[in-house]
């Protein structure tokens, strides 16, 4: 089955600054991943999301980019703001009705 | 957008008794939901995938006979914990997609279980 890691597991940015989050997935069958931020006790919310036949996409100071060859997809998130701390996941699922395969998550944490 | 609602959001059970948590699609149609836990500080784990009318697919090492999920109509699926103990404690997530919808996954706003 499909396997997701993503790196780091904490990361701690200076606002203002930039933030990278890194996957690798397993799967090559796999052609859509999501990025949630999640906030303690609360639902997994979409922020952004790539198919495979796309190798960017960028929404205001979010961007996500993949590399389907080498099999891995990075968050890049631009002028990081306080409420950009939450825990990020990524995932990856065969698209359709197939089930997501979530990453370990990352606590990203903006020092103000 | 499409909203899915969980019940109860929090519950508090003792141990061996069995606890139901409902997930919902409020504005549309759910052929397909998921069922996530979620313990503290780590990811979600999937437990089973659930189609409207067909039992549901468990992952592995998931327990099928103390998880019970059905998915009687289009918008609700239920999970329910049977005899459940301290180790079950944890976040239950569900999540719905549906026709129309592509790729995404919408998720319900999870139920704390608490089993003393």
């Amino acid at each position: 089955g499909e396997n997701v890691e993503q790196h780091p597991s904490t990361l701690s940015v200076q606002e203002g600054d930039s933030a990278v989050i890194k996957c690798t997935y397993s799967d090559s069958a796999s052609n859509y991943f999501p990025w949630y931020k999640q906030e303690l006790g609360k639902r997994p919310q979409l922020i952004i999301d790539i198919r495979s036949n796309v190798g960017e996409k960028k929404d205001q100071r979010i961007a996500v980019t993949l590399n389907k060859t080498a099999k891995h997809f990075s968050l890049h998130i631009t002028e990081t703001q306080p409420e950009d701390s939450a825990v990020y996941f990524c995932a990856a699922s065969r698209g359709g009705n197939e089930k997501l395969t979530f990453g370990t998550g990352t606590r990203l944490t903006i020092i103000p | 957008g499409a909203v899915v609602s969980q019940h109860p959001s929090w519950v508090i059970c003792k141990s061996g008794t069995s606890v139901k948590i409902e997930c919902r699609s409020l504005d549309f149609q759910a052929t397909t939901m998921f069922w996530y836990r979620q313990f503290p500080k780590q990811s979600l784990m999937l437990m089973a995938t659930s189609n409207e009318g067909s039992k549901a697919t468990y992952e592995q090492g998931v327990e099928k006979d103390k998880f019970l999920i059905n998915h009687a109509s289009l918008t609700l699926s239920t999970l329910t914990v049977t005899s459940a103990h301290p180790e079950d404690s944890s976040f239950y997530i569900c999540s719905a997609t549906g026709l129309a919808l592509g790729n995404e996954q919408f998720f319900g706003p999870g139920t704390r279980l608490t089993v003393l």
